[in-house]
């Protein structure tokens, strides 16, 4: 497509059960990033992947979040036994390998809006 | 570790008029600086960025930014505001050796006709 989408658009799910939060970035795009934007917290980075390298996981809050990039694509956020502060809309962004000349824009996707009850 | 401060939770602006939205930040290192709009239930969408050289950058829809690096300041301007400019308007720096944004609190602008 031509930006980014992720899926599901809203989650509802119950304090302690585990979502998972999928990405798909524009194609061509080998960096992806992770946000979350919460009404108290505003907007936080969670993760960054580059290629091949090991992912930049500096702004994962907790143990509990985790994310993968399968093949270079596609990636998924997944947050084990949630909690109501997880409350937040998960933004997904991509943008071409992160140049220290051109400095490349992210593009963001619509993100998940994830509510725990 | 780097900062990025939007002073107004909301600005307010008469159709047709000029705008100015705050943007001041805090880095140890070159700054690269971001301006993203946010309409309601969407994504960010890029506006336009600072990286080096002239310290006024134009970007879409007919906004641009004013970088000062003695006011450690990167405002961004539009000088006939359009009811449609109506949005959360958020500013971001990356660092030279960063790879992820630090995003500002954002500002909601209301443009009025």
């Amino acid at each position: 497509g031509a930006g980014v989408s992720q899926s599901p658009s809203n989650k509802v799910t119950e304090k302690g059960k585990d979502v998972e939060l999928r990405c798909d970035p524009i194609s061509g795009h080998t960096a992806l990033y992770w946000y979350r934007q919460s009404l108290g917290q505003g907007l936080e980075f969670l993760i960054y992947f580059q290629g091949n390298s090991a992912p930049d996981k500096s702004g994962l809050p907790s143990d509990r979040f985790s994310a993968e990039r399968t093949g270079g694509s596609v990636s998924t956020l997944t947050i084990q036994r949630t909690q109501q502060e997880d409350s937040a809309v998960y933004l997904c962004a991509s943008s071409f390998r992160h140049d220290r000349i051109t400095h490349s824009p992210q593009f963001f996707g619509p993100g998940t809006r994830l509510t725990v009850l | 570790a780097q900062s990025v401060a939007q002073p107004e939770d909301q600005v307010n602006v008469a159709e047709g008029n000029p705008l100015t939205v705050k943007c001041t930040y805090s880095v140890s290192g070159n700054p690269y600086l971001f301006w993203y709009v946010q309409y309601p239930n969407r994504g960010l969408q890029f506006l336009l960025k600072y990286i080096t050289g002239d310290n006024l950058v134009k970007g879409s829809y007919g906004f641009e930014a004013e970088f000062n690096k003695s006011q450690t300041s990167f405002h961004l301007k539009k000088p006939s505001a359009l009811v449609s400019d109506s949005a959360l308007y958020f500013c971001a720096v990356r660092v030279d050796a960063g790879n992820m944004l630090t995003f500002g609190g954002g500002t909601r602008l209301m443009v009025k006709p």
